[in-house]
């Protein structure tokens, strides 16, 4: 059965970093997502994309995020210059068609600032 | 602020009990109400509720939606170990990519 992957499952850096996470969504989808989950939290909404650009964003996704989708496979995720608050549970997700809310999640990649 | 709230947080039953997972939102523009089961840790698809009073079944999972009071149920029948896990409610907005996720139900069953 098609899945979404993610890597790294777990990366560690140090506060100031750059972070980038990496997302291969299922191959006929086109539309993509990043959500996250601070420990104990909900997930929250990052960043929807589509045709190659940002179709909705959150607040949190502030200067210091980007994502990007390089070669046609590839979804990234970059953080400029980490805080410790940005530690937390990063999930990709795709789906076939808009609005319908039926994504298929990555299986998430931890990240750890310091 | 659009608002999604689940009840209880946390839910230890035994195998074999029934169990109910409550699921209330206050949105703007509601479109449609999602189910997750989030185990160790990608959320896996359960169900999606777009109209009142239609009972949507899976084997032993069955939702329903109340579009007038707000609000929808998660039940799990004869409950087994593998059951265990954070039920995760989310609502779609119109007009809107992303989902509002309540803060989830974590369910224990016990042997």
């Amino acid at each position: 059965e098609p899945e979404v992957t993610q890597t790294p499952s777990h990366q560690v850096t140090q506060m100031g970093q750059e972070v980038i996470l990496r997302c291969v969504p299922i191959s006929n989808h086109l539309y993509f997502y990043w959500y996250r989950q601070i420990l104990g939290q909900k997930v929250e909404f990052l960043v929807s994309f589509y045709n190659n650009e940002i179709s909705e964003k959150s607040e949190i996704f502030d200067d210091q995020f980007s994502v990007e989708r390089p070669d046609g496979s590839n979804f990234t995720l970059k953080i400029r210059s980490t805080k410790l608050e940005d530690s937390a549970m990063y999930f990709c997700a795709s789906s076939p068609r808009t609005n319908t809310g039926e994504l298929f999640f990555g299986e998430g990649s931890r990240l750890t600032v310091l | 602020e659009d608002k999604v709230v689940q009840s209880p947080l946390s839910l230890v039953v035994h195998e074999g009990d029934t169990v109910t997972l409550n699921c209330s939102y206050e949105v703007t523009n509601f479109r449609s109400l999602l189910w997750y089961k989030q185990e160790k840790k990608a959320p896996t698809f359960l169900f999606m509720l777009t109209s009142s009073g239609i009972e949507k079944k899976s084997g032993r999972l069955s939702s329903i939606l109340d579009k007038k009071e707000l609000f929808s149920i998660l039940n799990i029948t004869a409950t087994q170990t593998g059951d265990s896990a954070v039920y995760l409610c989310a609502v779609v907005l119109q007009g809107a990519q992303k989902l509002v996720f309540g803060q989830g139900t974590r369910l224990t069953i016990n042997p």
